[in-house]
C-alpha cells in the first residue's frame, strides 16, 4: 500500500521564479492538503483540495495556488518566489470529511536563492 | 485565536528513562488531537490521535497520551525511551468544523546513551 509520495525531494530556485511541487495521495484517499514548514517551525496550513476544488485556504498569498487532478493527485504552484518561501513543503492526504486523520509525505525541500 | 503550545523546545533524557512531552491547546470547539513525530529531513509520522471516548490513548512505538479537558492538555508519554526515539515531536489540533490542522512549534528530543 503506497503512502503519500511527493516530488521532487529537493530543489533550488532563484528569486522571482516559479515552482511546481507534486503529490500523489495514499491509496484510497481523495483529499489532499498542503503545508509549509519553515526551519524550526511547525507545519502551516496552505490549502486543501477535494473534488478538484480548493475548499479551505490558510493565510497564504495568492502567489500560492494549487490543482487537484481526477486521479486525486495534486500540484502546488508558487509564483514570484521570495527568499522567505524557502521551506519544507508537505503534502498530506486523507478521506473526505473534516476532522479526518491526515497522513504526510516526506516533503519537498525548496531553497530560494 | 486557535493555538497549540508546546512549552519545551528541547528535552534531553537518558535512554531507559521516562518521557513526557507537554501540549496545551486553545480551541473553541471540541478538539481532535494528534501527535506526530518527524525524524531529521523526513515527513511527519502519526503516533496517535484522540477523537473521543477514553481519554488515555495508545499509539505506535510504545507512546501514549492523555487528554485532559480541564487543563486543555494532551501530553505525550513513554515509560522507557529508546535511542531511536530521538526526533522532533509535534502536537496538532483540528475539529469537525474545519479541514485545517494547527500545529505546535515542536519539541526536539535528544536521547543520551
Amino acid at each position: 500500500d503506497a503512502g503519500v509520495t511527493q516530488s521532487p525531494t529537493h530543489l533550488i530556485k532563484t528569486r522571482g521564479q516559479q515552482v511546481t511541487l507534486r503529490c500523489s495521495p495514499k491509496s484510497g484517499h481523495d483529499t489532499v492538503s498542503w503545508y509549509q514548514q519553515a526551519l524550526g517551525q511547525g507545519p502551516q496550513f496552505i490549502f486543501q483540495y477535494y473534488e478538484e476544488e480548493e475548499r479551505q485556504r490558510g493565510n497564504f498569498p495568492d502567489r500560492f495556488s494549487g490543482h487537484q487532478f481526477p486521479n486525486y493527485s495534486s500540484e502546488l504552484n508558487v509564483n514570484a518566489l521570495l527568499l522567505g518561501d524557502s521551506a519544507l513543503y508537505l503534502c498530506a492526504s486523507s478521506f473526505a470529511g473534516a476532522g479526518n486523520t491526515i497522513y504526510f509525505g516526506e516533503g519537498s525541500w525548496l531553497t530560494v536563492v | 485565536a486557535q493555538s497549540v503550545t508546546q512549552p519545551d523546545i528541547h528535552i534531553t533524557v537518558s535512554e531507559g528513562a521516562s518521557l513526557e512531552l507537554r501540549c496545551n491547546y486553545s480551541y473553541g470547539a471540541t478538539p481532535y488531537l494528534f501527535w506526530y513525530v518527524q525524524s531529521p529531513g523526513q515527513g511527519l509520522q502519526l503516533l496517535l490521535k484522540y477523537f473521543s471516548g477514553d481519554t488515555l490513548v495508545q499509539g505506535i512505538k510504545g507512546f501514549e497520551a492523555e487528554f485532559k479537558r480541564s487543563q486543555s492538555s494532551f501530553n505525550l508519554r513513554k515509560p522507557s525511551v529508546h535511542w531511536s526515539d530521538a526526533a522532533e515531536y509535534f502536537c496538532a489540533v483540528t475539529t469537525s468544523g474545519t479541514y485545517k490542522y494547527i500545529f505546535g512549534t515542536g519539541t526536539r528530543l535528544k536521547v543520551l546513551a
